[in-house]
C-alpha cells in the first residue's frame, strides 16, 4: 500500500519558537495533501488541504499565518507551527492522496507530537 | 456538514466477536471507513465500503451499512488482545472530505 512519513515523529520546543513538520509519500505522487490536528483522546480535525503547487485551504477557525503549510513537490508538505505557545501542543498527522489514488483515498502518516513548554 | 457519531468504549472478552457502531448524518457520503489507532500511533486503513454496498468482508473484519438509517458498523471476528486501539469511523462527505468520529476504545478482557 502507500507508505506516507513524517519527521520528526515527537518534538519539544520552546514558547515562541517555530517548528516545521514534514510529510512525504514515499512511494507514490501526492496532489493533494491534508493536514489534522488531534487532541488528546479526542477525534482528528482536518486544519488544511494542500494542492501541490498551490495555496492551502484552510479550514475555518484554523489561523493560516500560525500554521505555515506549504506543498512545494509532489511528495513533499510540510507544516510549519509559528511562534509556538503550549496550547498549540497537539498530535499532528498528515496524509496524501493522489498519484493514480481516487480522492477518496488518503494515506495516513504515523504522526507527530508536538510539545510546547 | 457531516457529522459522525459513535460511541467512546467498548470492552469485550477476549475470543469473543467485537461490534462497533457508528452513524453519520450525510446521506450523499460515498465512502464510509474504518481506521485503527494504537497508542502513539498514526491511523491504519482497516477497510472502506463504498456506499452501494450492504456488506464487505475481509479476514476477521465485517463492514455492514444500513445505508437508509446511516448506520455503519464494523464486526472483529474472535478478537485478540492485539486488537485493543482506538476505532476511528469516518465518512466521505459531498465537501470532499474524510470526516471522522469521535473514537471508540476498545479493551479486551482476558
Amino acid at each position: 500500500g502507500a507508505v506516507v512519513s513524517q519527521h520528526p515523529s515527537r518534538v519539544i520546543c520552546k514558547s515562541g519558537t517555530s517548528v516545521k513538520i514534514e510529510c512525504r509519500s514515499l512511494d507514490f505522487q501526492a496532489t493533494t495533501m491534508f493536514w489534522y490536528r488531534q487532541f488528546p483522546k479526542q477525534s482528528l480535525m482536518l486544519m488544511a488541504t494542500s494542492n501541490e503547487g498551490s495555496k492551502a485551504t484552510y479550514e475555518q477557525g484554523v489561523e493560516k499565518d500560525k500554521f505555515l503549510i506549504n506543498h512545494a513537490s509532489l511528495t513533499l508538505s510540510t507544516l510549519t507551527v509559528t511562534s509556538a505557545h503550549p496550547e498549540d501542543s497537539s498530535f499532528y498527522i498528515c496524509s496524501a492522496s493522489g498519484g493514480g489514488l481516487s480522492s477518496y483515498e488518503q494515506y495516513f502518516g504515523p504522526g507527530t507530537r508536538l510539545t510546547v513548554t | 456538514g457531516e457529522d459522525v457519531e459513535q460511541s467512546l468504549f467498548l470492552s469485550v472478552r477476549e475470543g469473543d466477536s467485537s461490534v462497533i457502531n457508528c452513524t453519520y448524518t450525510d446521506s450523499s457520503s460515498t465512502y464510509l471507513y474504518w481506521y485503527k489507532q494504537e497508542p502513539g500511533a498514526g491511523l491504519q486503513l482497516l477497510t472502506y465500503i463504498f456506499s452501494n454496498m450492504d456488506m464487505k468482508q475481509d479476514q476477521r473484519l465485517t463492514v455492514l451499512l444500513n445505508k437508509k438509517d446511516k448506520h455503519l458498523s464494523l464486526r472483529i471476528a474472535d478478537t485478540q488482545t492485539g486488537d485493543s486501539a482506538i476505532y476511528f469511523c469516518a465518512a466521505y462527505s459531498s465537501a470532499s472530505k474524510i470526516i471522522f468520529g469521535s473514537g471508540t476504545r476498545l479493551s479486551i478482557r482476558p
